[in-house]
């Protein structure tokens, strides 16, 4: 059964950092491009980035970009977000999903809930 | 960016009916819209890609059409199962600038 487990969320202070990550098995996770959607409370979806399958190309939210990095380490099957300079409004839950290259999000992860509190 | 538009917010229908749910893009999308189903607690799961194409193991009473600006997601004969909210989302753009719909929320009538 495809797996994409995030962990790393909790609660951090305005201003901090936080690293999500995205461990995947039972997935051909380095064929895949891979990207991160959130969900504030009770709100609706919203992408915050993606990466190529090798790692070259890396694309942002313009609400995350320039605090926020993509990575990942196809040896380890896994995704990266560092999340930098935080704000109330990152409040979310953070998913881990396959694909979004001009194509379809799947599949996704549970998800792993980021607060910021100010 | 593409603006995704769905409509109505909230859908109450009794089970067995029929639902019909539209999705509206501010520029055209072509046929590169998907539709997700995400029911309380849980994470988003893809039902349809490409405007029409089920994904695996999706039932075929989901069923969706449209093309360019105008999209809908329609359920037959709507199970308890099937109750929760829908969104729609463009993949037209590059360099990516993904775009989701606000949701619709599917209650019991």
């Amino acid at each position: 059964e495809v797996q994409l487990v995030e962990s790393g969320g909790g609660l951090v202070q305005s201003g901090g950092s936080l690293r999500l990550s995205c461990a995947a098995s039972e997935f051909p996770f380095s064929t895949y491009p891979m990207s991160w959607i959130r969900q504030a409370p009770g709100k609706g979806l919203e992408w915050v980035s993606i990466i190529s399958t090798s790692g070259a190309d890396t694309y942002y939210a313009d609400s995350v970009k320039g605090r926020f990095t993509i990575s990942r380490d196809n040896s380890k099957n896994t995704l990266y977000l560092q999340m930098n300079s935080l704000r109330a409004e990152d409040t979310a839950i953070y998913y881990c999903v396959g694909g979004g290259f001009r194509d379809w999000f799947d599949p996704w992860g549970q998800g792993t809930l980021v607060t910021v509190s100010s | 960016e593409i603006v995704m538009t769905q409509s109505p917010a909230t859908l109450s229908v009794s089970p067995g009916e029929r639902a019909t749910l539209s999705c509206r893009a501010s520029q055209s999308v072509s046929t590169k819209l998907a539709w997700y189903q995400q029911k309380p607690g849980q994470a988003p799961r893809l039902l349809i890609y490409d405007t029409s194409t089920r994904a695996t193991g999706i039932p075929a009473r989901f069923s969706g059409s449209g093309s360019g600006t105008e999209f809908t997601l329609s359920i037959s004969s709507l199970q308890s199962e099937d109750f929760a909210v829908y969104y729609c989302q463009q993949y037209n753009k590059w360099p990516p600038r993904l775009t989701f719909g606000g949701g619709t929320k599917v209650e019991i009538k």
